[in-house]
């Protein structure tokens, strides 16, 4: 069964702390996403990558950095974790090209970060 | 501007009837995707559906399916004969330039809430 991992479910960690939230896929893909959720406001792009090494910000970037050394792993970094980045964090994934119904993504479990 | 707007936080429907999920949409491109994704309080998300701009058919799976007016840029969720297991929060999506064949990232609406009644 193909899979999106995020690393922890639930976490809980101070202001001002680093923050690594990670994202591992087997399913090959190209590119990989990392979302934030929010009540009211959907799901909104923080960043997302095409290849390895290769990064481009979404709507939502600041506050946040990510990395991508290896294709199957993407992380999502809080350089100085704020209690407004307390939030459902979702990390995607998606192949390129292929048929059109394939460009929809597949999606993690979900990481509940509260920031205090 | 909303590239996508879901305009119903919450929906109220009884088991067995069938309810339609408002979804409209805002783009440029000619080529384009629609899909729909369910996510129940457990927090995953689960595709339901996918509409391309070309596709001149309605998109239908099992018990969904998508009402597409390019016209009027909508594209309805029609769930039918609903069940219990249907209440969870259902968020509408877009990804645009498909032709382009670059990374391009799902848009998403705001999401409803959908409570299917016993």
């Amino acid at each position: 069964d193909v899979k999106v991992t995020q690393s922890s479910r639930y976490l809980v960690k101070r202001t001002g702390e680093k923050v690594f939230l990670e994202c591992v896929q087997d399913m090959d893909h190209e590119n990989m996403f990392w979302y934030r959720q929010d009540p009211g406001l959907g799901l909104r792009l923080i960043y997302f990558s095409y290849d390895v090494k290769m990064k481009e910000k979404g709507d939502i970037p600041e506050g946040y950095s990510v990395s991508r050394e290896k294709k199957e792993r993407f992380s999502l970094i809080l350089e100085s974790a704020s209690t407004n980045q307390t939030s459902m964090y979702l990390c995607a994934s998606s192949w390129v090209t292929g048929p059109q119904s394939n460009y929809g993504y597949t999606f993690g479990s979900g990481t509940r970060l509260t920031v205090v | 501007a909303q590239k996508i707007t879901q305009t119903q936080p919450g929906m109220f429907v009884q088991e067995k009837e069938a309810v339609t999920l408002d979804c409209t949409y805002d783009t440029s491109d000619q080529s384009y995707g629609l899909f729909w994704y369910k996510q129940p309080s457990s927090g995953e998300m689960i595709f339901l559906i996918y509409q391309g701009s070309y596709d001149e058919q309605n998109a239908t799976e099992g018990r969904y399916s998508l009402n597409f007016q390019k016209a009027r840029k909508s594209a309805n969720l029609v769930i039918s004969a609903s069940q219990l297991g249907d209440s969870a929060m259902y968020f509408c999506a877009m990804r645009e330039g498909l032709l382009g064949g670059s990374a391009r990232q799902l848009t998403f609406g705001s999401g409803t809430q959908l409570t299917v009644l016993p």
